[in-house]
């Protein structure tokens, strides 16, 4: 089974600033099947980023992933009001299961 | 419009069973793999099932083999998790997600709103 590790736990920031948000698998993640979905209080997660580095339909361009093999980024270059919330990666390449990382907050500074 | 949405969720005791359902439209459900994820009360996301589209490839996370069962009738474009002999662990809300397409690998495209299961005695 792949593990997932996401940091930073909590990400504080203000509107406009760059989000750098990481996740390290324990083994290559096989053609880097790695996904970044979004979650927000009280909602379903939503699929921002597929394939390490495709944004999913009606993303914005501001949310970008990059990395391959066992690392791996999520940009958001300048915050929204919209986009604090909780982010996790998810491998799909390796036989199930499709493990999530623990997840990212971002919050207001 | 794209639509997931589950139902069978809801309050039940230790040891008893449970179905849910994910109802779809929108889309060719045939088309596309399928799978369960669960969010227990604060928590991370956790992938509990899936199944292929023609049923033919179906997995289970460790924690739930031998006690859930996926399921899919492509012709009302559903599918089910027959959940058996709950625990307190089991409580959480669920999701149904959509793959992207048919192949069992690949990324989770479309969410349904879940449904609540609460394990309690």
């Amino acid at each position: 089974e792949i593990v997932l590790t996401q940091s930073p736990g909590t990400l504080s920031l203000s509107p406009g600033e760059r989000a750098t948000l990481s996740c390290r698998a324990s083994q290559s993640v096989k053609w880097n099947y790695l996904a970044w979905h979004q979650q927000k209080p009280g909602q379903a997660p939503r699929l921002l980023i597929y394939e390490a580095s495709k944004r999913a339909t009606g993303v914005p361009d501001r949310f970008s992933g990059s990395g391959s093999g066992t690392d791996f980024t999520l940009t958001i270059s300048r915050l929204e009001p919209e986009d604090f919330a909780v982010y996790y990666c998810q491998q799909y390449g390796s036989s199930p299961p499709f493990t999530f990382g623990p997840g990212t907050k971002v919050d207001i500074k | 419009e794209v639509q997931m949405v589950e139902s069978g969720g809801g309050l039940v005791q230790p040891g008893r069973s449970l179905r849910l359902s994910c109802a779809t439209s929108g889309f060719t459900f045939d088309d596309y793999a399928m799978h369960w994820v669960r969010q227990g009360p604060g928590k991370g996301l956790e992938w509990v099932s899936g199944i292929s589209w023609n049923s033919g490839r179906i997995a289970y996370a460790d924690s739930v083999m031998g006690r859930f069962t996926i399921s899919r009738d492509n012709a009302k474009n559903s599918f089910y998790l027959q959940m058996n002999n709950l625990g307190p662990e089991d409580t959480a809300m669920y999701y149904c997600a959509s793959g992207r397409g048919s192949n069992f690998y690949d990324a989770f495209g479309i969410w349904g709103q879940g449904t609540m299961v609460t394990v309690s005695s």
